[in-house]
């Protein structure tokens, strides 16, 4: 199988706080992993992708100091929504792939209400 | 980066198959054709992925034409619970982590 978690599935913060999202590969090792964001009735839109051991490389107009990832392992990535505002509010989903232009595997997507 | 066309809803009704069909005119040499299903408030689900010709496993097929300037995702006597969106990406393959998705699909299977 290729199982992806993520946790929270869902959270509610204040405006200013900020906010951690885990991203797991279960039962793989994933070298590279994906960040999206989706609005309601909207497509997934790409915000950055991770290799695991190195920098990020974030989507055109994502901020980088904003959205913070972080891939230290085979299995885990973050994405930390930093100072998060009401318009951070959304729904988003990562995923991971055993390699560089590999299948993406997704995972359950996580809630997010800034109030 | 191979830009994906699919008609933005289709209506079926329960057993029939259900073909939808996305235009990918630039697509790359190296470029695989990948499919997602996502329900409302849930990560995309990996359906099939194919490169030429035809491709099946247990719950679709994918026809790509010899020229995989588009290609056909055939899903056999849907149920209710089929009723998603459906994504086709373009992209992947060897050291090419650039796929998008596109506006996708929105089949309603009704009664």
């Amino acid at each position: 199988g290729a199982v992806v978690s993520q946790h929270p599935s869902r959270v509610i913060c204040k405006s200013g706080t900020s906010v951690k999202i885990e991203c797991r590969s279960l039962d793989f090792q994933a070298t590279t992993m994906f960040w999206y964001r989706q609005f309601p009735k909207q497509s997934l839109m790409l915000m950055a992708t991770s290799n695991e051991g190195s920098k990020a490389t974030y989507e055109q107009g994502v901020e980088k100091d904003k959205f913070l990832i972080n891939h230290a392992s085979l299995t885990l990535s973050t994405l930390t929504v930093t100072s998060a505002h009401p318009e951070d509010s959304s729904f988003y989903i990562c995923s991971a792939a055993r390699g560089v232009g590999e299948t993406q595997y997704f995972g359950p997507g996580t809630r997010l209400l800034v109030l | 980066l191979a830009k994906t066309t699919q008609p933005i809803s289709m209506d079926s009704y329960e057993g029939q198959e259900v073909n939808i069909t996305c235009s990918h005119n630039n697509i790359a040499t190296n470029d695989y054709i990948t499919w997602y299903q996502q329900f409302p408030s849930q990560g995309p689900r990996f359906i099939i992925q194919g490169y030429k010709t035809k491709v099946t496993n247990e719950v679709a097929s994918l026809f790509i034409p010899a020229d995989r300037k588009s290609s056909t995702l055939s899903l056999p006597r849907v149920s209710l619970s089929d009723t998603a969106v459906y994504y086709c990406l373009v992209g992947g393959g060897p050291s090419n982590n650039d796929m998008r998705f596109g506006a996708g699909t929105r089949l309603t299977v009704k009664p």
